[in-house]
């Protein structure tokens, strides 16, 4: 089973519409999650860090549920520019693999018209 | 503000024939990291880096090699290349201070063995 696990899609919505993804962890030491954005054929980028309260940026709502150990983003109001591959991230500090940041598939958005 | 530079940006390879990846950041970041993306796929760790002359294997490290002289470069070698090393390669670095962990990616370097 994959440590990181999400939907690949893709999603194609249309502009102005509300998307969700959602991610689920395998590893219950994992310690801080987030969402990062690649675009095509370039470097990922933090997008934004998940809380366990729920946290928000503008139009991006991030939520942690430790329990069913799942994750999600949601994306309202979509924007043409919001079309990428949208990654979830886990971080466990444990020994042996401190420090490390373990990467899901990632989750394909096009946003259209 | 250069961030995570990388080089070549593109290279073709033969079977067997070795490189080196080139990666620098000038954020005086402790921590590097070499990562592999193979198509349609997420990042694999391939060896990561804590600080000068400190570097660790990650999920990946078969057929490659780093070393770590300076706090700003963490090449990546690859000795004998194979068609499996076909990938995508990014380097990454961060700040080592409590609770902060965004990694900066470089651009990336298109790799092809044939």
């Amino acid at each position: 089973r994959k440590e990181v696990e999400q939907d690949p899609g893709p999603f194609n919505v249309p502009e102005g519409a509300t998307v969700a993804f959602n991610c689920t962890y395998s590893n219950s030491a994992s310690q801080s999650f987030f969402w990062y954005r690649q675009d095509c054929r370039k470097e990922p980028k933090l997008l934004m860090s998940v809380y366990s309260s729920g946290n928000e940026d503008g139009r991006f709502t991030a939520q942690l549920n430790r329990a069913s150990q799942y994750i999600s983003l949601l994306i309202r109001d979509s924007k043409l520019s919001d079309s990428a591959t949208y990654l979830c991230v886990s971080y466990t500090g444990s020994s042996g693999s401190a420090r490390q940041l373990t990467f899901g598939s990632g989750t394909q958005l096009t946003v259209l018209p | 503000n250069a961030g995570v530079t990388q080089t070549p940006k593109f290279r073709i390879l033969k079977i067997g024939q070795s490189m080196t990846l080139q990666c620098t950041q000038d954020m005086n970041h402790n921590y590097m990291y070499w990562y592999r993306q193979d198509p349609g796929m997420g990042l694999k760790l391939i060896y990561y880096s804590v600080g000068a002359g400190i570097t660790d294997k990650g999920e990946v490290p078969n057929g490659y090699n780093v070393s770590r002289s300076t706090t700003e470069d963490f090449p990546l070698r690859l000795e004998l290349a194979a068609p499996s090393q076909t990938s995508v390669y990014f380097c990454a670095s961060r700040t080592d201070g409590q609770g902060t962990y965004e990694q900066y990616f470089g651009p990336g370097t298109r790799l092809t063995v044939t």
